[in-house]
């Protein structure tokens, strides 16, 4: 069983749409965070969501932790051929020190 | 900037071998963990630690073994490689604030032949 979901699982969109990309659990995460990934490369972070409804922007990318924290969503504006990559939420599971990750979205922007 | 290597990069071997696949970080961090993923795939949690002389089982069943005799050093075992163990893993630590991000080291992109 997953305990974090994200939808959709594959994006390929053009230079310049808008695209949201959601994490989704049945438990309550205490916090999420967001990275990017690259090919070869380790996840690096994007942000951290704390408190139920918060929000968060860097620069084009707007995120959001839902007001039961079960839920997140990643936003980004007119996307940019350089946002290609894995997105991924993350969170320490409940009660234990598993630290585990999202299903991954893979997002390729065509120029 | 965060200090976490792994080594090697890449590996092949042959079927049947032991390996270990090595990973450091110098930030002092207690809690460590290790991931497999396949390309472009979700990261499977395959071994954690929790601080020195503790070491969890992840979700993904796995056929390796870990130890954590020190706090920056955290190696994974396979005592008998399979083609089956062919994937990339992925090492990270986290320091012991709340909420605290994970740091990844490059990886290991292993091949059993």
């Amino acid at each position: 069983t997953q305990l974090l979901e994200q939808s959709p699982q594959f994006l390929s969109i053009q230079e310049g749409e808008n695209l949201t990309v959601y994490c989704n659990s049945s438990s309550v995460f205490s916090s999420l965070q967001w990275y990017r990934q690259e090919p070869g490369e380790g996840p690096v972070l994007l942000v951290t969501v704390v408190t139920g409804g918060e929000v968060k922007k860097l620069k084009r990318l707007t995120f959001q932790f839902g007001d039961a924290r079960k839920d997140s969503s990643l936003h980004i504006t007119a996307a940019q051929p350089g946002d290609t990559g894995l997105y991924l939420c993350a969170g320490d599971h409940s009660g234990t020190y598993k630290y585990i990750f999202g299903t991954g979205t893979r997002l390729k922007v065509l120029a | 900037e965060a200090d976490i290597y792994q080594t090697p990069r890449y590996l092949v071997i042959g079927t049947g071998k032991k390996i270990t696949l090595e990973c450091s970080q110098t930030m002092g961090h207690d809690k460590m963990y290790w991931y497999q993923q396949d390309p472009g795939m979700e990261l499977h949690l395959i071994h954690y630690s929790y601080g020195v002389n503790s070491t969890e089982k992840g979700d993904l069943s796995s056929e390796s073994t870990v130890s954590r005799i020190r706090t920056e050093h955290f190696p994974l075992t396979l005592e008998s490689a399979r083609p089956s163990h062919t994937s990339q893993y992925l090492c990270a630590s986290r320091g012991s604030r709340r909420n605290t991000e994970a740091f990844f080291g490059q990886g290991t992109r292993l091949t059993v032949v």
